[in-house]
């Protein structure tokens, strides 16, 4: 089946640095959207990127599709303790009717002060 | 305009019994799916609800099942529940036919057997 792999798990950064977490797919995806988990919260979405090669900003949020659609990147410049959570990936496959998205495992971010 | 509401927030249960979770999907939102969390990990899907049928069906066994209604409500059912089930059920709406099945999650409830 279809898997999402994502690295790092931890990221522990000082405030004012980037960041960046990377995301996997084993097989190719019709696109794929990122979501954000702060601590004791839910996933909260984020963007969606379908075309080969986008790339989105969001303020200081630099998102990144692959050319092959198997591979994306979340970039934060100058870290804030705000962006404190877990980043998730989330691939998505169009079979027909069916919508699943595949979740990878996350990258906790922890931002020191 | 309300989110996607789950109850109960908490629950706890012994080995062997049944539970029951209940989502109402976001206004205007058709689709329903549910997620299994456990502790640090992602999201993992259980299944989908569309038009009251199960639409896809994650790698889950059939102790766990679910349900749809006329007004997109949805539950979700475990029966003979493990101690591995223990974890955060996460319910999120979403609407067929816009572009890309995005996700709106609900809070979530938090299941640990015992």
């Amino acid at each position: 089946g279809q898997q999402v792999m994502q690295i790092p798990q931890y990221q522990h950064v000082q405030e004012g640095e980037d960041f960046t977490t990377y995301c996997n797919s084993s097989t190719t995806l019709s696109n794929i959207q990122w979501y954000k988990q702060r601590p004791g919260g839910h996933p909260v979405f984020l963007i969606q990127l379908v075309k080969s090669g986008e790339v989105k900003k969001q303020k200081r949020l630099t998102f990144q599709f692959g050319e092959a659609k198997k591979n994306s990147s979340l970039h934060i410049t100058a870290t804030q303790t705000t962006d404190v959570g877990t980043y998730f990936c989330a691939g998505q496959i169009s079979s027909g009717s069916a919508r699943q998205l595949t979740f990878g495992s996350g990258t906790q971010l922890t931002v020191l002060p | 305009d309300a989110g996607v509401t789950q109850s109960p927030t908490h629950l706890i249960k012994t080995r062997g019994q049944q539970v029951t979770l209940r989502c109402s999907p976001k206004s205007g939102h058709d689709t329903v799916s549910w997620y299994q969390q456990a502790l640090g990990q992602g999201p993992q899907f259980i299944f989908q609800y569309y038009e009251e049928e199960e639409r896809q069906r994650g790698n889950f066994p059939d102790r766990f099942s679910g349900h749809q209604f006329p007004n997109y409500s949805s539950e979700l059912n475990v029966n003979a529940l493990l101690l591995g089930d223990s974890a955060l059920y996460l319910c999120a709406s979403s609407l067929a036919h816009a572009g890309g099945h995005i996700q709106y999650f609900g809070a979530g409830t938090r299941l640990s057997v015992l």
